[in-house]
């Protein structure tokens, strides 16, 4: 069983302020690293598939690293807003694999 | 775009009834569909793989006749929880491949719950 975790569980943050949070993962049979991002009552919207690494993306104010020999990803929102409040959800795929998910990071952005 | 539609977004149901889902992608075609559950603060776990035109791949520990999948079309597949009882209140998400099989598009998801 594949062990993936995000942390923190949860995070409240006031507006303006930048923060992060972690996804952890098997640093071995490593393909791809996903990360969603889940409003309440919406679809899960894809953000990233990272596979390299060292890589870094970038969509608008949030961006992501990774770092697949010590098993790990940061997510990063610049400047957060409120549209921001969401689930964020990581998911690690390895070689001809399916997604094994975090339990996600709630993260609510206060106005 | 990739849009999946999900319905019914909520069920409640009695206890020894059968439930469907339907799972369908609008705007492209899925050769491959995905079903997961997911219960209360807990990840989202992969119950099976559905390929168009052929049976369903269940995961390890998830009864294929008590969820049965049939993905009868490009755009469309479908969950039947039979004989529902309340353990199987959850919360069920589809998602489907859009080409590549990495890249998976979900569905706004199904709360069941049973009664």
């Amino acid at each position: 069983i594949l062990n993936v975790e995000q942390s923190p569980q949860s995070l409240h943050v006031q507006e303006g302020d930048s923060t992060n949070f972690t996804c952890s993962f098997p640093s071995s049979n490593f393909y791809a690293l996903h990360w969603y991002r889940w409003e309440t009552a919406k679809s899960p919207e894809a953000l990233f598939v990272m596979t390299l690494n060292g890589d870094e993306k970038k969509k608008g104010r949030i961006s992501a690293t990774l770092n697949t020999k010590e098993g790990y990803s940061y997510l990063y929102i610049k400047g957060s807003q409120p549209e921001d409040s969401a689930t964020y959800l990581c998911a690690f795929k390895s070689s001809g694999d399916k997604l094994t998910f975090g339990t996600g990071t709630r993260l609510a952005v206060r106005p | 775009g990739a849009v999946v539609s999900q319905h019914p977004s909520r069920v409640i149901c009695k206890s020894g009834t059968s439930v469907k889902i339907e799972c369908r992608s609008l705007d492209f075609q899925a050769t491959t569909m995905f079903w997961y559950r997911q219960f209360p603060k807990q990840s989202l776990m992969l119950m099976a793989t559905s390929n168009e035109g052929s049976k369903a791949t269940y995961e390890q520990g998830v009864e294929k006749d008590k969820f049965l999948i049939n993905h009868a079309s490009l755009t469309l597949s479908t969950l039947t929880v039979t004989s529902a009882h309340p353990e199987d209140s959850s919360f069920y998400i589809c998602s489907a491949a859009k080409g590549k099989i990495d890249e998976q598009f979900f569905g706004p998801g199904t709360r069941l719950t049973v009664l």
